[in-house]
């Protein structure tokens, strides 16, 4: 089955750019998404079609996609982006899986 | 406002069947795809299935192909899964989730979107 891997934890700094990275065989092919989770809630899209920001997800939300690999970059990170990220996207087989999630800690 | 809300979870014994509910309300139910997808205790998210706006496409993960059913009824904005022969592995948190802008790939097949709206799951576990 099609896999897309992340990074288990990423660490920065408030202020700092926190970078997430998720792979994937068919990301040229296929749109990715990102989600943002905090614990006990629902996720929530933050970014989608690998680029563009829903509105009313904070400017410092951004994604880009390079080959095989997409990124979610935050910048000047905030205590309350603290969560779990997840990108997602399509495959040839007609399923949607996640990548495995990434824990997000701000020092 | 936008909402999905899920309902249908429970306690069951391994083997038996359930179906889960998701009650849209705020938007045009019937012009969106919709998925579900679960959450293990302390896991991942795992996609589960989606179905297309009109009923006329479906498609499964593989650990549930076979032993789940997804459909909708327009008519009264819900959203179903019927899950049968439940194994113990199925416990989990299940999220219904509207499908965002669907898409044509490069190869021209139909794709949903990434999922925009979701609701705050039904808790289902499997147990003895």
């Amino acid at each position: 089955s099609y896999e897309l891997t992340q990074p288990p934890s990423v660490s920065v700094s408030p202020g700092q750019t926190a970078r997430i990275t998720c792979s994937g065989d068919a990301l040229p092919k296929q749109y990715a998404y990102w989600y943002q989770q905090k614990p006990g809630q629902a996720p929530v899209l933050v970014i989608y079609k690998d680029t563009e920001r829903p509105s009313g997800i904070p400017e410092r939300f951004s994604g880009s996609s390079s080959g095989t690999t997409v990124t979610l970059t935050i910048s000047g990170v905030q205590a309350e982006d603290e969560a779990d990220y997840y990108c997602q996207s399509a495959d040839s087989s007609d399923t949607y899986p996640f990548g495995g999630g990434t824990k997000l800690t701000v020092l | 406002q936008v909402q999905l809300v899920e309902s249908g979870g429970g306690v069951v014994q391994p083997g038996r069947s359930l179906r889960l509910s998701c009650a849209a309300s705020g938007f045009t139910f019937s012009s969106y795809a919709m998925h579900w997808v679960r959450q293990a205790p302390g896991k991942g998210l795992e996609w589960v299935a989606v179905i297309s706006y009109d009923g006329s496409n479906k498609y499964y993960a593989d650990s549930v192909k076979g032993r789940c059913t997804i459909s909708r009824d327009n008519s009264k904005n819900t959203l179903y899964l019927q899950m049968n022969s439940l194994r113990p592995e199925d416990t989990a948190v299940y999220y219904c989730a509207r499908g965002g802008a669907d898409y044509y790939d490069i190869s021209g097949y139909w794709r949903s979107g990434g999922m925009d709206v979701w609701g705050q799951g039904t808790t289902v576990t499997v147990s003895s």
